[in-house]
């Protein structure tokens, strides 16, 4: 069974700080690696999607990683602003079925 | 263009009613998805769809019923609502391997 953890569950950084969230998953045969932003009370919304032949992507302040050796996804987030506290979602995708971790929660403090 | 659309936002129901919650995407993609939240875990996979006609069970189908029979609609039926299927309930479609989420459906069963 296919099983996706994210550590830790909350984190809590000053505002201008790098910061790498976390992504694990257990077996590697696995075809892309997402990552959500959920705000409070709403949906999810795609941030970076790595294809299972790709090692990283990029979209302005944000770059995700993949090592599927390692079982591992990160997620960088530059020069962090209060705008980006939210819920951090990744998720594992398997053929047609896809595997979500727990989150980690983001707070950036002004 | 309204992207994933659910209905409705929120939804009381007292134990053994039933009831259907709404998906709709003008999207026009094949590929679709319900997953539950509970409070503080990831979203777990209830059932999906490839096409039109074409359904399947995903991690946690029990409870459940679905339908496919526009590519735009992919309701999902709770016949005997229990205690255990208070969630928040997503819907997501999927393009090439980007997973596009609704706003949720938020159920409460007392």
């Amino acid at each position: 069974k296919q099983e996706v953890t994210q550590i830790p569950a909350a984190l809590s950084v000053p505002e201008g700080e790098n910061l790498v969230l976390n992504c694990s998953f257990t077996d590697s045969a696995i075809y892309n690696l997402q990552w959500f932003r959920q705000d409070p009370g709403k949906g999810l919304t795609s941030l970076l999607l790595i294809q299972s032949s790709q090692r990283e992507q990029t979209s302005g302040r944000l770059n995700a990683s993949l090592d599927k050796s390692s079982g591992r996804s990160t997620l960088y987030i530059a020069a962090s602003q209060p705008g980006d506290s939210a819920t951090y979602l990744c998720a594992g995708g398997y053929g047609n079925q896809f595997y979500f971790g727990t989150g980690t929660s983001l707070t950036v403090i002004p | 263009n309204a992207g994933v659309t659910q209905t409705p936002k929120f939804r009381i129901l007292k134990i053994g009613q039933s009831m259907t919650l709404q998906c709709t995407q003008d999207m026009n993609h094949n590929y679709m998805y319900w997953y539950r939240q509970d409070p503080g875990m990831g979203l777990k996979l209830i059932y999906y769809s490839v096409g039109a006609g074409i359904t399947d069970k995903g991690e946690v189908p029990n409870g459940y019923n679905v339908s496919r029979s526009t590519t735009e609609d992919f309701p999902l039926r709770l016949e005997l609502a229990a205690p255990s299927q208070t969630s928040v309930y997503f819907c997501a479609s999927v393009l090439g391997e980007t997973q596009y989420f609704g706003p949720g459906t938020r159920l409460l069963v007392l």
